[in-house]
């Protein structure tokens, strides 16, 4: 069963922040978070592990509650480039059947 | 290092035709998937494999057929195409599992962008 993002847009100014939340109904082993241009394969950003932990990249972070089934990507400062669409990714507990969320779309105007 | 090679990256099917969609990667990855991805929509995923000669299925299976005969090569084959079939699917493979080991993440191919008449 495939996570629930929400929410499914954002519109931003450059400089402002937002968050990207993403749950499952099922245990979450780890939680991975992609990036997907328009007309462009995603990308990875980061993955989390454990219940709790925080990951950055740039001034992208993300944090992980196992216990909740929840993970939040925070993007801070927005840029242009950010722009794009978010989807968190999780596996089953052997790492495979690895399944996408809806997808969050972001745009950042200047 | 190519990476995910998908081909053909376009093709145009009329109903009820049949073609196979190739995926080829050069990382020695174990894992590989193939999603589609319909227009303004999020990856679906349709069948994976762990290994050469393992093949599963995903969330949305019907329709398609995989093999995998090498380690390097996934090809998804589309039999009696429909309308319905019309998307963009991507491949790519990891080198394990996808855990929350950092070598474990998904590389994508650039995508093959299918259209059913």
């Amino acid at each position: 069963q495939q996570p629930v993002q929400s929410p499914q847009a954002v519109i931003l100014r450059e400089g402002e922040d937002a968050v990207i939340n993403c749950s499952s109904s099922k245990a979450l082993y780890s939680v991975h978070w992609y990036r997907q241009k328009h007309g462009e394969a995603p990308v990875f950003l980061m993955i989390l592990l454990k219940g709790g932990e925080q990951k950055g990249h740039d001034k992208i972070s993300a944090s992980f509650n196992e216990k909740k089934q929840q993970s939040s990507l925070y993007l801070t400062a927005s840029q242009l480039s950010y722009s794009g669409t978010y989807f968190c990714g999780t596996a089953d507990n052997y790492g495979q059947n690895f399944v996408f969320g809806p997808g969050t779309r972001l745009s950042v105007l200047p | 290092n190519a990476g995910v090679t998908q081909t053909p990256k376009f093709r145009i099917l009329k109903i009820g035709q049949s073609m196979t969609l190739q995926c080829t990667q050069d990382m020695n990855h174990n894992y590989m998937y193939w999603y589609r991805q319909d227009p303004g929509m999020g990856l679906k995923l349709i069948y994976y494999s762990v290994g050469a000669g393992i093949t599963d299925k995903g969330e949305v299976p019907n329709g398609y057929n995989v093999s995998r005969s090498t380690t390097e090569d996934f090809p998804l084959r589309l039999e009696l195409a429909a309308p319905s079939q019309t998307s963009v699917y991507f491949c790519a493979s990891s080198y394990g599992g996808v855990d929350g080991s950092g070598a474990n993440v998904l590389t994508f191919g650039a995508g093959s962008r299918l259209t059913v008449l």
